[in-house]
């Protein structure tokens, strides 16, 4: 099983909104609205920020969405902050012989 | 409060053993599906093992599929992941993830280090 493809690097200003992709195939991220995203500081453990697709669980600012076409997902951070700044994975269910597989990780940089 | 506490990370050489430990609080840990996710140093996330609430059911992922067993005590709260044969490219943090919605509760992770 593959990793999904996510560009390395996104940046912007504060207060700009950002987007970021996640392509896989009709097998995982086409298939299923199993996608995941998750929010990473330096030296720190993942943060679920997204859940199928587009559910945002308690307590994660309404900033950021999701959303999905075909076999492509995506994250977009409004309002964009200091604080975004971090590494982001995408993750999605796969109907492979494993269950899970992550994005490759893109790393947010707020200008 | 909900959380997990990996343990038994460590320096290992190469064809080594190691056990890794995950203690759950907070929650009903039997009614959970339990993950190890890894990530190399300066490397992304990548997904390990899976394992069923009840143990009944288990993946790995062809990296490390016939050198690492999961397993869980739910009497004990924990989850465990023995590693064996261990390699150069096994060395990363190890995080335990449950699973509700998606990967909702991540440990600290656990830093295991494979070299001689």
């Amino acid at each position: 099983q593959s990793a999904l493809t996510q560009p390395a690097s996104v940046s912007g200003s504060p207060g700009q909104s950002i987007t970021i992709s996640c392509t896989g195939t009709s097998s995982d991220v086409g298939g299923y609205n199993y996608v995941s995203w998750y929010q990473q500081h330096p030296g720190k453990a993942p943060k679920l920020m997204i859940y199928d697709v587009s559910k945002r669980p308690s307590g994660v600012s309404n900033r950021f969405s999701g959303s999905k076409s075909g076999n492509t997902a995506s994250l977009t951070i409004s309002g964009l902050q200091a604080e975004d700044e971090a590494d982001y994975y995408c993750s999605s269910y796969t109907s492979s012989s494993t269950p899970y597989v992550f994005g490759t990780g893109t790393k947010v940089t707020v200008l | 409060e909900v959380q997990l506490v990996e343990s038994g990370g460590g320096l290992v050489q190469p064809g080594g053993s190691l056990r890794l430990s995950c203690a759950a609080s907070g929650f009903t840990f039997s009614s959970y599906e339990m993950n190890w996710v890894r990530q190399a140093p300066g490397k992304g996330l990548e997904w390990v093992s899976y394992i069923s609430s009840s143990g009944s059911t288990i993946y790995y992922a062809d990296s490390v599929k016939g050198r690492f067993t999961i397993s869980r005590d739910n009497a004990k709260n924990s989850l465990y992941l023995q590693m064996n044969s261990l390699r150069a490219e096994d060395t990363a943090v190890y995080y335990c993830a449950r699973v509700f919605m998606a990967f909702d509760i991540w440990g600290q992770g656990t830093m295991v280090t494979v070299s001689s």
